[in-house]
């Protein structure tokens, strides 16, 4: 599976669009994009994932670059509810295994 | 999203005993289930990936003698840390998943252990 690389660490003030970047040059043409964020102390929650074209759901916006070497997890409102660290994992279509990387701890401040 | 629950949610256990945590799937059922741990400040480490009625296949480096895991059913599967050693102290949090590989995994809310 390709490696992933994301931020260590970011701010974002509530209310605003938090942009999660993540780095994904070797990922190659079957292999998905997902986000999971992990809240202190809980169980990892899913997210959103993606293969090539952009995705939205309830919670957030997956959006792929056309050469699929990075991708960036739009959080449109933030609240301090979503401060947790958010982990971008590609995974290889013929592998049932996730893993995870050291993801990127978001703070989202009042 | 689908859900997993775990139990208990923590415990804590004297050095050499077993220490048995329960995963289920509550609303689909799990044709794969994965155990990871996790330490403090550090990422999740998969140690275990196990299919319904089959054995578990273990990451390299994790005893597959010390965690014992069991995928009975679609919506239960146990990890046992036998023999539990201050070292065993960890987060453990399993994640399910139904269906074909590109079935999205879903996990629970993870096991604490103190082993003193």
């Amino acid at each position: 599976d390709a490696k992933t690389t994301q931020p260590t660490s970011m701010d974002c003030a509530e209310g605003r669009a938090a942009n999660l970047p993540c780095n994904h040059s070797t990922i190659s043409g079957n292999e998905y994009v997902y986000w999971y964020r992990q809240i202190h102390s809980q169980g990892p929650q899913y997210i959103i994932h993606g293969l090539k074209n952009n995705e939205t759901n309830e919670m957030a916006s997956l959006i792929i670059t056309e050469d699929r070497k990075s991708s960036t997890l739009i959080l449109p409102h933030a609240t301090l509810r979503d401060t947790a660290v958010y982990y971008c994992i590609v995974r290889g279509r013929g592998t049932d295994k996730l893993i995870f990387g050291t993801g990127t701890r978001l703070q989202v401040f009042p | 999203g689908a859900v997993v629950s775990q139990h208990p949610s923590r415990v804590i256990c004297k050095s050499g005993t077993s220490v048995k945590i329960e995963c289920r799937s509550l609303d689909f059922q799990a044709t794969t289930m994965f155990w990871y741990r996790q330490f403090p400040k550090q990422s999740l480490m998969l140690m275990a990936t196990s299919n319904e009625g089959s054995k578990a296949t273990y990451e390299q480096g994790v005893e597959k003698d010390k965690f014992l895991i069991n995928h009975a059913s679609l919506t239960l599967s146990t990890l046992t840390v036998t023999s539990a050693h201050p070292e065993d102290s960890s987060f453990y949090i399993c994640s399910a998943r139904g269906g074909g590989l590109q079935e999205t995994q879903y996990f629970g809310p993870g096991t604490r252990l103190l082993v003193l």
